[in-house]
Parts: structure tokens; sequence; C-alpha cells
């Protein structure tokens, strides 16, 4: 059973292009989050959201816009795609409460705009 | 964001035992020592945190210093399996959000 599963795994698109990835956990944890790893494997968080209400919201281009339909999803929508926006993009979710709880990470989705 | 200070590399032989340093001169009372790792073209995995006391689970042992300046990431009999890079991460307890900052990380190489 994947705890946290993310579609597509691969997504291949022109500059320009608007283009969404799925994330999903079955974990019952109430807090999920964006992250990107760029080429040089630097991990960034991008936002988090808890309870489908938006918590962490980093120094992102707002081509950038995440969607928590339920506690269970959290989705990731980029308009008009950049090179750079060229990355692995990492889907993570945890408990959120007293004290201090590990993160649960997806596969990642890479993704390459040309 | 407390920050932490990693080898960029350290290599081991297979099934002897590794020990991973990190450095948190500035860690704050409340901030947690996690460590993740990410195995080749995988997500971060969680792999041990810690406050005060050392910890052990079935993957490693973390022994953390008296002043919590520094921390060492044990594992017991390394395999292959077991290379990655491994970061260590302050997580601070009392604010609103639990975000993770990843540094570069240790890379470990495990010879057979």
């Amino acid at each position: 059973d994947t705890a946290v599963s993310q579609t597509p795994k691969y997504l291949v698109t022109q500059m320009g292009n608007d283009k969404s990835i799925k994330c999903e956990q079955n974990l019952g944890h109430d807090t999920m989050y964006w992250y990107k790893q760029d080429s040089k494997k630097f991990l960034k968080i991008m936002f988090s959201y808890n309870n489908k209400e938006l918590i962490i919201n980093e120094t992102v281009p707002n081509r950038f816009s995440p969607k928590s339909p339920d506690k269970a999803h959290l989705n990731l929508h980029i308009n008009s795609l950049e090179l750079g926006d060229s990355a692995v993009y990492f889907c993570a979710s945890s408990s959120r409460g007293r004290g201090t709880y590990e993160q649960y990470f997806g596969p990642g989705t890479r993704l390459t705009v040309t | 964001d407390a920050k932490t200070t990693q080898p960029n590399s350290m290599e081991s032989n297979e099934e002897e035992p590794v020990h991973l340093p990190c450095n948190h001169s500035t860690i704050s009372g409340t901030d947690y020592i996690h460590w993740y790792r990410q195995l080749p073209s995988q997500g971060p995995e969680y792999v041990i945190h810690g406050l005060t006391s050392n910890v052990n689970n079935r993957m490693a042992s973390l022994a953390i210093a008296e002043d919590r300046k520094s921390s060492t990431l044990i594992l017991h009999r390394a395999t292959l399996r077991d290379a990655a890079v491994y970061y260590c991460i302050l997580q601070n307890s009392g604010g609103s959000n639990y975000k993770l900052t990843f540094g570069k990380g240790t890379l470990l190489t495990v010879n057979p």
C-alpha cells in the first residue's frame, strides 16, 4: 500500500504550457507539503496545507498554485511553464500537533520543460 | 532556521558501523534533531529524531551531545542499501508549521 503517491511520475512539456501534479496520502495525516529539488539536488519547501488551509507559502512564483480539495489530496498547478521549472517535485505529509512529527515523502515527479 | 553542518561525503564498508556527524551550534531549546535520507531516485525517507536523549529505532541510533550542539547518526551495520544522502535537520517544535529545511547532506558510499 502506497502511503504518499504522486502522478505523474514523469512529465515532459514545452515552455508556456500549463500542467498539474497530483498527490494523495492514505496515512490519515492532516498536513501536506510540496518540495522542489533542483538540478543541484537542493530540496526546498514550497507550500504546506493543514486541513485544506495554506500555512506555508515560501517565495515561489505565483505561476505555482497549490490546491487542496480535502485533507488527503494536495495538487500543484503550474501556469506558463519555464525552463527553470525543470526539477523533481516531491509531495509529503505529516501529522500536526504538539511536538514534532516525521514527514513521509512521495516518490517524486520529474518535470522537464523543453 | 537554525543551520546544520555535515561533511559532504563519507565512505564505509559493508557490515561495518557508520557514524555520521552533524554540528548544530545554534540549536535552540525547542529544536528537534531530525535525520532523513534520500536513496538514489527516491523521495527523502525519515530515519530518526530526538530532542535531548539518545534514541534508537530499527533503522539507526541517534547520539546527541550533552550540550546539544552536535549529534551523530549511527548505522550499526551498513548495507549496500544504506548508500544515500543523509540529511541532518533541525525542526522547531514551537512554531506553527513543520517545514523541513534541507542542507546539502552527507553522501554515504558503502563499499561491498
